[in-house]
């Protein structure tokens, strides 16, 4: 079964400066995606980036780049140029054969002036 | 505005009553997704729908109950049978159930006393 996981409970980056948020997942699928959100702590899931399994570059949206490592089933994103507007959990999601979005359990980040 | 709409946002019951948490969506998604988030934890998924009049039961459906009568609305029932129920519960909706971004809804924090 499709399972994700974030090794990375909490991190902190100084502002300004790169950093990266591991996920790792485990499927047997030949087609899958990955997605990463992020929860301010208003609660509000605002989704970020998408890896599709058969992409052949790693996806970028602005500051965020997927770090994507097919054969180690990784999924990093790496926020570049940190801004004190990061500070909130990062989840990375997976869909399973079923038709389940499954979760990670998060890391908490935050950024130090 | 197309969006996911969860209300209310704040909801406060007796122990023991039985209590339906709204979630409608007007982006004509056919899935949608019901997920509980206790404090400093990742989503874990309750009950989700691929399409209309049909649901499947999540990792935690246990005290819950969820219908899909019209596309656009999944109403989410947490019972009197559910142990420990006070939690941030979030919707979500998507295209499809795979490999499609999902938006979601600003959660209902659900407090039982």
């Amino acid at each position: 079964a499709q399972k994700i996981t974030q090794t990375q409970p909490g991190m902190f980056v100084q502002e300004k400066e790169a950093v990266t948020l591991d996920c790792t997942y485990d499927t047997s699928d030949q087609s899958y995606g990955l997605f990463w959100y992020k929860q301010p702590s208003s609660g509000e899931m605002i989704f970020l980036i998408y890896q599709g399994s058969y992409d052949e570059q790693n996806a970028t949206e602005g500051r965020y780049s997927l770090n994507f490592q097919k054969a180690r089933k990784s999924a990093n994103l790496v926020i570049s140029a940190s801004q004190l507007g990061d500070s909130a959990m990062y989840f990375c999601a997976t869909y399973n054969q079923g038709g389940k979005l499954i979760f990670g359990q998060g890391t908490e980040l935050s950024v130090k002036p | 505005d197309g969006g996911i709409t969860q209300s209310p946002k704040y909801l406060f019951r007796k122990e023991g009553q039985n209590v339906t948490l709204s979630c409608e969506q007007n982006l004509n998604h056919d899935a949608m997704y019901w997920y509980r988030q206790d404090p400093g934890q990742g989503l874990r998924l309750i009950y989700y729908s691929q399409i209309v009049n049909d649901f499947q039961k999540g990792d935690i459906a246990e005290g819950y109950s969820v219908s899909r009568e019209k596309k656009e609305s999944f109403p989410l029932t947490v019972t009197s049978a559910q142990k420990n129920p006070t939690a941030f519960y979030l919707c979500a909706s998507s295209i499809r159930a795979a490999n499609t971004e999902a938006f979601f809804g600003q959660g209902t924090r659900l407090t039982v006393v």
